[in-house]
Parts: structure tokens; sequence; C-alpha cells
């Protein structure tokens, strides 16, 4: 298989549940990233890691917490969320200073409630 | 900082008739730019993109865009839209002198197109 894949597509979870959202990469690139994208706002950049070291961390809350044990694999682990966190989170990859534009997966369609 | 601006939020086009999406860039360094398409329900993918070599970039599904540095434009157009065009579409900015791609995408422009 190739390309980005995320799992779930969809999930829907209670404020005090804990749960995780995986992305894959097959494309051999070294860079992976976390997007969320709510309504009516631009897409907001929340975590970077390359070569497998988080290299960004825009002021997420905790109660998000990432994984990146390999080059190939990221998750996004959830824990207390709040409605407000309800949106479409992206996964993205890209071969990190060769200006190719990133890989995006489909998303996970969350929904906290 | 880098930023991207993008006229204009929604779109509406007749079936057959020019698409233009207007994307204007701030950056202090030469820039790579690059548009994205969003169907409902997916991720985004890009449609081109554009990295110093020539100033008119084709991309796929006869998107084509020309970066203007004296406008710091980069106008994604298309000639003759059709009704699978219908989607959202993002210009965006990328600085590759950071130890990854961070790239800035603009708020996104809804593209309709009538019948």
């Amino acid at each position: 298989e190739t390309g980005v894949t995320q799992t779930p597509r969809h999930l829907v979870m209670g404020m005090t549940n804990k749960k995780s959202l995986k992305c894959e990469q097959h494309l051999g690139h070294n860079a992976m990233y976390w997007y969320k994208q709510s309504a009516k706002k631009p897409l907001e950049l929340m975590f970077v890691y390359n070569f497998k070291e988080q290299t960004e961390n825009n002021s997420v809350p905790s109660r998000f917490s990432p994984e990146c044990p390999n080059s190939s694999h990221l998750f996004l682990h959830l824990h207390t969320l709040q409605p407000e966190d309800s949106a479409l989170y992206l996964c993205a990859s890209s071969q990190a200073e060769q200006a190719r534009g990133y890989t995006f997966g489909s998303g996970t369609r969350l929904t906290v409630v | 900082a880098q930023s991207v601006t993008q006229l204009g939020s929604h779109v509406s086009v007749s079936e057959g008739a020019l698409v233009l999406l207007r994307c204007n860039y701030s950056s202090s360094v030469p820039p790579y730019l690059f548009w994205y398409v969003q169907y409902p329900n997916q991720g985004l993918q890009l449609l081109l993109k554009y990295t110093s070599a020539a100033t008119l970039v084709k991309g796929i599904n006869g998107f084509e865009a020309e970066f203007k540095k004296s406008e710091t434009s980069f106008h994604l157009t298309k000639p003759s839209a059709h009704m699978s065009d219908a989607a959202e579409y993002f210009c965006a900015v990328s600085d590759v002198k950071t130890s990854y791609d961070k790239v800035i995408f603009g708020p996104g422009t809804s593209l309709s197109v009538i019948p």
C-alpha cells in the first residue's frame, strides 16, 4: 500500500475517554505532521516530527500527545478532550528540505460528545 | 514571517467557464508555492507547485498557476470548469531553510460549479 493512511476514518468519543489516532506512510519520507482542520478556520499545524524527533509543538494542549516510534508511523493520543476539539485531524508527510510538498492522509473525523 | 491570503472565501462559476482563484503571499526569502485541493471528507491533494523553475506551472486536472514576483501572486486558473472541480482550494507557501518543510496554508477558497 502506498501513500499516507489514517485510521480510524471516524471516531466518536466521550470527554473522559482515551483514544489514539494512527498515521502510516509508505513513501520513505522523513518528516510527518499533524494538522487540525476545524470548520471556518485555517489549517492548524499541531506537531512536526523530523527523523522521529519532534521539532515543533504549536502550543497544543497537553490532552493531545503525539508519538513517533519510527519514520513511518505517527500517533496522536487523545484524553479528556473537550467538545471544541471536534474536527478533522489530518496527517501529512514529506521529504524534508526538498520542497516537494506534503502528502496528506484522508483524515480522521473526530467528534467529542 | 511568511503568510498567504486568498481573496474570496467562496467562488462560483458556471460549468465551462474560466476558473480563477487568487493567492497572494508574503515571504522574506524566495518562496516555494503550492496549490492543494480538498474534496469533501478527504485530505488535501497537491495540485501543483512552484519551486523557482518556470513561472507558469502546470498541474493535474487541467489547472495551472503563474508566479508573479512583482505582484507577490500565485493565482490558480483553469480554462473550463467541470462539475468535478467543486472543492476547497488552498494556496500555501513553504520555507525550506528549516529542518523540515514548514508550510503555511491560506484560509482556503470554496469553489462551486453551477450546471
